[in-house]
């Protein structure tokens, strides 16, 4: 069975300060994907990583993939409360299924 | 563009009854998928398509749960009789096969009472 485990699940971290997301899976894939949702909203593409060692950034976060490792990591610079959502990491299965991780709830406090 | 469109965004029914949710993915995206979102088990993928046939209908929890896609810019999700813990988030989401990653819709909220 796929598994595709995130941590930390709930992150509450001071305006400033760095952290690193952690998106691990099972299985062999080289696409993976990272998505943002706001409370009570749908889902919103972040990252696109289509390659063993792909990084992409964008603003105060930093997305790669070690798909020898089957971790990818999302990577947060300078926090401000705006980055404050829940965080998924998806791979992509067999061209187009996508699996989801646990999300990762995180709160930047001033 | 205007995107995955879902109706309704709210639903509240009572249990017994029939519910049909709706999608209309962007335009030239072959895959359409149905996602359920709760608390407790998080994004579960229930059904999705390609080129409007049903691909894997695994997820789908029970034979309460039918999806159609009659065509390439319309899928429904129907839940017949629906119950209380039906209540979720009803996403729909769309891509092109084989790459892009996924559009989602806005969602739906189900409220069984």
């Amino acid at each position: 069975e796929l598994k595709v485990e995130q941590n930390p699940l709930f992150l509450s971290m001071q305006e400033g300060k760095n952290y690193t997301i952690y998106c691990n899976y099972s299985t062999t894939s080289d696409r993976l994907y990272w998505y943002r949702q706001d409370p009570g909203k749908s889902l919103e593409s972040l990252f696109v990583l289509l390659s063993n060692g792909a990084v992409k950034q964008e603003g105060r976060l930093m997305a790669s993939l070690d798909t020898k490792a089957r971790l990818s990591t999302l990577h947060i610079t300078a926090a401000v409360h705006d980055l404050s959502a829940t965080y998924f990491c998806a791979v992509d299965i067999a061209g187009n299924q996508f699996y989801f991780g646990t999300g990762t709830s995180l709160t930047v406090i001033p | 563009d205007a995107g995955v469109i879902q109706s309704p965004r709210h639903e509240v029914t009572e249990m017994g009854q029939e519910v049909t949710l709706r999608c209309k993915p962007i335009s030239g995206h072959n895959s359409l998928f149905w996602y359920r979102q709760t608390m407790m088990r998080g994004l579960e993928l229930l059904i999705y398509f390609n080129n409007n046939v049903p691909i894997d209908d695994s997820g789908m929890p029970e034979d309460r749960f039918s999806a159609k896609m009659p065509n390439a810019s319309f899928s429904t999700l129907k839940i017949q009789p629906s119950e209380p813990r039906d209540s979720a988030v009803y996403f729909c989401a769309s891509s092109r096969y084989r790459g892009g990653g996924y559009t989602f819709g806005s969602g739906t909220r189900l409220t069984v009472v």
